[in-house]
């Protein structure tokens, strides 16, 4: 168990429509980074949070928003879903010896 | 340019091969670099976490680091079925900062 909490496992839904994804970090960590992994492209960074504020925007869409909660939980809002959304969407925080330790993930599938 | 590039492979070996795994990058300014390893639709799990150039050995693993060539390794010795998975390397230039991957190397080891 890595402590980072990613719900739901699994989402299935329609073009055109808007989920949001939930992370919960590892206890006491400040940090948040949500990555996008596809098939044909691998990990992709979209956004960092720190401590409730934005910290680093990568190649994440108009069509998408996140934000940090107090509590530090954080969600990933995918609105106006296309087929090319499809993909895992990884959530992590700080690992203890340096780098990354990443949720379980939510698989995305936009039918 | 990518800043990471990583051969996709498909790699498969023998079991009780030495396999070796490589990334090279472009950023000069890289100096954290991380392995994971991901098996099938599964969150990456942290392997070896180094800073700078040089060697780091973590039981059958072994991460080289060699930044005046842009250029990283990570070793399998004995390898196993249970080491098959995908492995992605990782870098930064600051611990703070995002992480950036290569697509990820797909080893199989064959009993």
């Amino acid at each position: 168990d890595s402590g980072v909490t990613q719900t739901p496992k699994h989402l299935i839904t329609a073009t055109g429509q808007r989920v949001t994804l939930r992370c919960s970090p590892r206890s006491g960590d400040l940090s948040v980074y949500w990555y996008q992994q596809s098939l044909d492209q691998g990990l992709q960074f979209l956004i960092q949070y720190y401590n409730g504020e934005e910290r680093a925007k990568g190649n994440i869409l108009e069509r998408f928003s996140a934000q940090q909660f107090p509590d530090l939980h954080s969600e990933l809002n995918l609105s106006s879903l296309e087929l090319g959304d499809s993909a895992l969407y990884f959530c992590a925080s700080s690992h203890p010896v340096g780098g990354y330790t990443f949720g379980s993930g939510t698989r995305l599938t936009v039918v | 340019q990518k800043e990471v590039e990583q051969d996709p492979g498909p790699l498969s070996v023998p079991e009780g091969a030495i396999v070796s795994l490589n990334c090279t990058y472009s950023n000069s300014a890289f100096q954290y670099f991380m392995w994971y390893r991901q098996y099938s639709r599964k969150g990456p799990e942290l392997l070896m976490y180094t800073y700078s150039s040089g060697n780091k050995e973590d039981g059958r693993f072994t991460a080289q680091v060699d930044k005046s060539s842009k250029y990283i390794s990570l070793f399998i010795r004995d390898s196993q079925p249970s080491d098959s998975a995908t492995y992605l390397c990782a870098m930064s230039a600051n611990t703070g900062n995002q992480f950036y991957f290569g697509t990820g190397t797909s080893l199989t080891v064959i009993p």
